[in-house]
């Protein structure tokens, strides 16, 4: 079976820096991404892990430990806009697994 | 890049009607594409694979016979909602995925549509 595990919300301060964990359990393992998604709208990539350490791309960085089944998604200088659900998502084969995403609020 | 649509948007459909959602990949061939559900604060939740030219692969639990999944041509893939109850009411999300792409990216999400039973 698959398990997929996030915090269910987070709030952080505009200009600030977030970080998303994310630990997963899955039968087999190829690749974890990340994706952003405003309420009603389709998910947005973010980026993608498929080797442990960390992958940096603009504001954002994810990071991965195979051996502990475990990534993070760093947001840094906060934005109004960041406010959004964070999803993490296993691929297995072909196939997504998705966590059940952690809601974050930025505030002023 | 890659482009997923879907059509409608949004429906409104009574319940026992039957309704037809379409996923096309605009400027790539899709050799796959994947059914997403997804209820108010929840994450997506898989229903169903789809090959070219071939037979659906469903997830444990969710009914081939009530959710037909046609992935007749490289481009589209249609959804049919049969006899809609105001269950089935949940924001649906294909994606698609086509052959030698090794982008990152690995499949691009089309935006949803919003169907509604009453």
């Amino acid at each position: 079976g698959q398990n997929i595990d996030q915090p269910t919300e987070m709030t952080a301060t505009e200009g600030a820096i977030v970080q998303i964990n994310c630990t997963y359990q899955t039968s087999g393992f190829n690749g974890l991404f990340w994706y952003q998604q405003h309420a009603g709208e389709a998910p947005t990539f973010l980026s993608y892990n498929v080797l442990d350490g960390l992958e940096e791309k603009g504001r954002f960085s994810s990071f991965l430990s195979r051996s502990k089944g475990y990534s993070y998604l760093l947001l840094k200088e906060l934005q109004m806009k960041d406010s959004a659900s964070y999803l993490c998502a296993v691929r297995v084969r072909r196939a997504l697994t998705f966590g059940s995403g952690t809601r974050l609020q930025v505030q002023p | 890049g890659a482009v997923v649509s879907q059509h409608p948007s949004r429906v409104i459909c009574k319940s026992g009607t039957s309704v037809k959602i379409e996923c096309r990949s605009l400027d790539f061939q899709a050799t796959t594409m994947f059914w997403y559900r997804q209820f108010p604060k929840q994450s997506l939740m898989l229903m169903a694979t789809s090959n070219e030219g071939s037979k659906a692969t469903y997830e444990q639990g969710v009914e081939k016979d009530k959710f037909l999944i046609n992935h007749a041509s490289l481009t589209l893939s249609t959804l049919t909602v049969t006899s809609a109850h105001p269950e089935d009411s949940s924001f649906y999300i294909c994606s698609a995925r086509g052959e030698g792409q090794i982008s990152s990216y690995e499949q691009y999400f089309g935006p949803g549509t919003r169907l509604t039973v009453t």
